[in-house]
């Protein structure tokens, strides 16, 4: 099944511990993007990743890293994580760069910073 | 800066009873507008991709048409199955963040459908 897989569903951590979040898909797509979701203000993209060892900033990329060193693999890095990155984090790919691609998102992950 | 406003914010409807939901938006050269499903505890799904101004796509229940300022998502005789988070998205010719794929959202409209 065509999926994007993201890991952990859900995590309850403290600040400044370090964190990862894993996002793998299965259908060979060049573009995978992170998005975070707040109420009231939609989805945003923090980083995105056009292709192995290419990566660059989104909207809201403050805090976090991501790397891209295989094409299935897009992981998100909190490096010391704060109360306000407390959100549900999407991440999302689509077959190439190019603007009429969808992009298909996991099922997310609600991160609780305390 | 692109934008993209959804309307109403929640929707409550009897099944059978249609409607029509709304995404304006305001870019600098629309390449695609993207309507998305999100149903509780999932990521969003797509639905539908339109481009220039007069299309309209069609899938089951649902129409989604497209103008130069907006775009509705029209749903006919609906049921309780409907009932989830639409969402509309924007991407813009002249963005060059995001590497050309990047989707600018709304806030989605909460529907539910009920018996």
């Amino acid at each position: 099944e065509a999926q994007v897989t993201q890991n952990p569903r859900y995590l309850i951590t403290v600040t400044g511990k370090k964190l990862t979040v894993t996002c793998s898909q299965n259908m060979n797509h060049e573009y995978m993007s992170w998005y975070r979701q707040d109420p009231g203000l939609g989805l945003r993209q923090i980083y995105y990743s056009m292709n192995v060892e290419v990566t660059d900033k989104g909207d809201v990329p403050e805090g976090y890293k991501v790397s891209r060193k295989e094409k299935r693999n897009f992981p998100l890095i909190l490096e010391s994580p704060s109360p306000n990155q407390t959100s549900l984090y999407f991440c999302a790919s689509s077959f190439s760069r190019d603007w009429n691609q969808p992009q298909h998102f996991g099922d997310g992950t609600r991160l609780s910073i305390l | 800066e692109d934008q993209v406003t959804q309307s109403p914010e929640a929707l409550r409807l009897q099944e059978g009873e249609s409607s029509s939901l709304n995404c304006s938006y305001t870019v600098s050269g629309l390449r695609g507008l993207f309507w998305y499903r999100q149903d509780p505890g999932k990521g969003p799904e797509f639905l539908f991709t339109l481009y220039s101004a007069g299309e309209e796509k069609e899938k089951e229940r649902l129409k989604a048409t497209l103008t130069k300022k907006e775009s509705f998502l029209h749903i006919t005789a609906p049921k309780p199955e409907d009932s989830a988070t639409y969402l509309c998205a924007v991407q813009a010719r002249s963005r060059l963040t995001g590497g050309g794929n990047k989707l600018t959202f709304g806030t989605g409209t909460q529907l539910k459908v009920e018996l």
